[in-house]
């Protein structure tokens, strides 16, 4: 069963800071991919990811394949950035979701 | 933009009710997935459907759920005689190609009294 890990757990951020969560899984996968979840409940896809680095806006998304780890980072960060980051592997046989990183920015 | 569409929004249940959980899939996509997170927990996988049968199921879909795509444009999840621990929100999404970017739903909030 693969693990996904994130950190750090709870992040707080003034505005404008960068700002980086962690992601790690102990079993290959064939893509990672950074969701958003809103207050509300509402999930976005941000990125998917099967090798390299993907930017979108003040998003980036890192990945490596042999270190099982994946970043995303969120320049100039603002507070409508506030929400839980989701990171998930998908393998055959399912998707395997970290439990998320609630990121507060403060204006 | 194009949107995956759940229906309802909010269902509220009897214990051992069975309920259907209604998603429109964007209408290119050729992969579909539910997913549930019980408050407070994680997000889980709970199945895949391509070309109309389950491509991957994870431990939680048992013979208590059932999927369904009933004409061409519904995804359904059936959840048979449903129970307390049932109570969570569900996601639908989908997909063009099944690596590539996913769109979700916006759930709906199901609570088994």
């Amino acid at each position: 069963k693969n693990e996904v890990e994130q950190s750090p757990q709870n992040l707080t951020a003034q505005e404008g800071e960068f700002i980086t969560i962690n992601c790690s899984y102990s079993v290959g996968i064939s893509a990672l991919h950074w969701l958003q979840q809103h207050p509300g409940g509402g999930i976005v896809s941000l990125f998917m990811l099967s090798s390299g680095k993907k930017k979108h806006g003040r998003l980036i998304a890192t990945i490596n394949i042999q270190e099982k780890h994946s970043s995303l980072h969120i320049t100039a960060s603002h507070p409508r950035d506030s929400a839980v980051y989701i990171c998930a592997g998908n393998e055959f046989g399912g998707f395997y979701f970290g439990t998320g990183t609630s990121l507060t920015v403060i204006p | 933009e194009p949107e995956v569409t759940q229906t309802p929004s909010h269902q509220v249940t009897q214990m051992g009710q069975e309920v259907i959980l209604r998603c429109v899939p964007i209408s290119n996509h050729l992969y579909f997935y539910w997913y549930r997170q019980i408050l407070g927990q994680k997000v889980e996988f709970l199945v895949s459907f391509y070309n109309n049968e389950i491509s991957e199921k994870s431990e939680i879909f048992d013979d208590q759920f059932s999927v369904e795509r009933p004409d061409g444009s519904n995804f359904t999840l059936k959840i048979r005689s449903t129970k307390l621990e049932d109570s969570a929100m569900y996601f639908c999404a989908s997909s063009d190609s099944g690596n590539y970017g996913y769109t979700f739903g916006s759930g709906t909030r199901l609570t088994v009294v």
